[in-house]
């Protein structure tokens, strides 16, 4: 089973600020990485796969890099709807993995 | 509109058994790979089952293996999910989600989840 490791566990960041979460693989996952959104009360949201590719409908502050077991997520100019949890995932082996995700709050 | 939902979700005592259904709408539900996904209480999100478009092939994750049975009924445009020996570590929001084509295991779409408590 691969294991995925985010950090931090929480951000706090103002609105308008820059932020990049992290993940990390046990064993290189080559390109398969999504990264998933989950605000309280509602079903996680696709917002990036393979590394980098935004999912329909998200917008372009959302950016992705990384490769093998580094990998990250960047928000550019953060607002207010951007405050949530953040989870990676990889899909290379299974089980499916996901990280135990990134919580982003208003500072 | 595009669409999954769960149901079947609610309180079991612990070895009991319970089976989820997930509907699905709005597009052609026999050319997708389908998962379950579940999340604890404040916890995090744990991949549980898929299974193939054809419903042929079924996949598990060691914890749920040999208590859970993934299934669909492609006709009915349904997939299940029956648990049985249920314990109180099974409690969590059930999700069912869908992979992208070609892509794998990438869920662009997720149900709302059903809740499932596991206590005496």
């Amino acid at each position: 089973e691969i294991l995925m490791t985010q950090s931090p566990g929480t951000l706090s960041v103002s609105p308008g600020e820059r932020v990049t979460l992290s993940c990390r693989a046990s064993q290189s996952i080559s390109n398969k990485l999504a990264w998933y959104q989950q605000k309280r009360g509602q079903a996680p949201r696709l917002i990036l796969y393979d590394i980098s590719t935004r999912a329909t409908g998200v917008p372009d502050r959302f950016s992705g890099s990384g490769s093998e077991t580094e990998f990250t997520l960047t928000l550019s100019s953060l607002q207010s709807g951007d405050f949530a949890v953040y989870y990676c995932q990889q899909y290379l082996i299974w089980p499916i993995t996901f990280g135990q995700g990134t919580r982003l709050e208003i500072k | 509109e595009v669409q999954l939902a769960e149901s079947g979700g609610g309180l079991v005592q612990p070895g009991g058994s319970l089976r989820l259904s997930c509907g699905a709408s709005g597009f052609t539900f026999s050319n997708y790979w389908i998962s379950w996904v579940r999340q604890s209480p404040g916890k995090g999100l744990e991949w549980l089952a898929n299974i193939t478009p054809e419903g042929h092939e079924k996949q598990y994750v060691d914890s749920v293996r040999g208590r859970f049975t993934i299934s669909r009924d492609n006709t009915n445009n349904f997939m299940y999910l029956q648990m049985s020996s249920l314990r109180a570590e099974d409690t969590a929001v059930y999700y069912c989600a869908r992979e992208m084509p070609v892509i794998g295991g990438a869920f662009d779409l997720w149900g709302q989840g059903t809740t499932v408590t596991v206590s005496s």
